[in-house]
């Protein structure tokens, strides 16, 4: 059974910083690429980032680039945001996702976590 | 960006009748190598979204056949034929032809 478990949420200050884990288990995680998505407080759904199987490739939404970065470590089966420069409107329920097909980026996600909530605020 | 347009906002459905939600993009969904890029995804309350539909109309593993997707280019449909009480909760169509994959602003289903 594919499961991912999101850690490490919280709140913070603006201008601050985070780190957020997730944790795969089921499948060969290092053959898929992975996928941070978030989702504001009863708004919809906006992809952050994703990044390759092997992480030699990672790519962003506009609104986080610069701050943002996604790794991951295949040893440990877990994929990171680390997350700088924090802003109110980055506030949100952080999930990490799967990419629908191994070795390829799909285009889609097929299985997510139960999410962590990211709370900025002073 | 590509933009997804969901109509209805809200749909409220007796059990046992169907139900349709239309997902527009702002630009074609049909790739070069044959595939057309438009996802479904369904939000129960209090959970993560969870995959339905993949490639307009390939329902995901385990999930019922009363699911059905269709549509091509920039229109297309999520049907569910008869709308069970469990059915209910936020459905997002998605594209993932060009980043930043982006969602539609969602429907959510009541079950009267």
């Amino acid at each position: 059974e594919v499961q991912l478990v999101e850690s490490g949420g919280g709140l913070v200050q603006p201008g601050g910083s985070l780190r957020l884990s997730c944790e795969a288990s089921g499948f060969t995680f290092s053959r898929y690429w992975m996928n941070w998505v978030r989702q504001a407080p009863g708004k919809g759904l906006e992809w952050v980032a994703n990044i390759k199987e092997d992480g030699s490739k990672k790519q962003y939404v506009d609104s986080v680039k610069g701050r943002f970065t996604i790794s991951r470590d295949n040893a440990k089966d877990s994929v990171y945001l680390q997350m700088n420069s924090l802003r109110a409107e980055d506030t949100a329920v952080y999930y990490c996702a799967r990419d629908g097909d191994p070795y390829d980026s799909s285009g889609y996600t097929d299985y997510w976590g139960q999410g962590t909530l990211v709370t900025v605020s002073s | 960006d590509i933009v997804m347009t969901q109509t209805p906002l809200s749909l409220s459905v007796t059990p046992g009748q169907p139900a349709s939600i239309s997902c527009k993009s702002s630009r074609s969904l049909l790739n070069s190598d044959g595939k057309t890029y438009l996802y479904w995804y369904l939000q129960k309350p209090g959970q993560s979204p969870q995959l339905l539909i993949y490639e307009v109309s390939s329902r995901f593993s385990g999930v019922p056949d009363r699911f059905s997707g269709s549509g091509s280019g920039t229109d297309f449909t999520l049907k569910i034929s008869r709308v069970e009480a469990e059915d209910l909760g936020l459905y997002y169509c998605m594209q993932g032809i060009h980043l930043p994959l982006t969602f539609g602003g969602g429907t959510k289903v009541e079950i009267k």
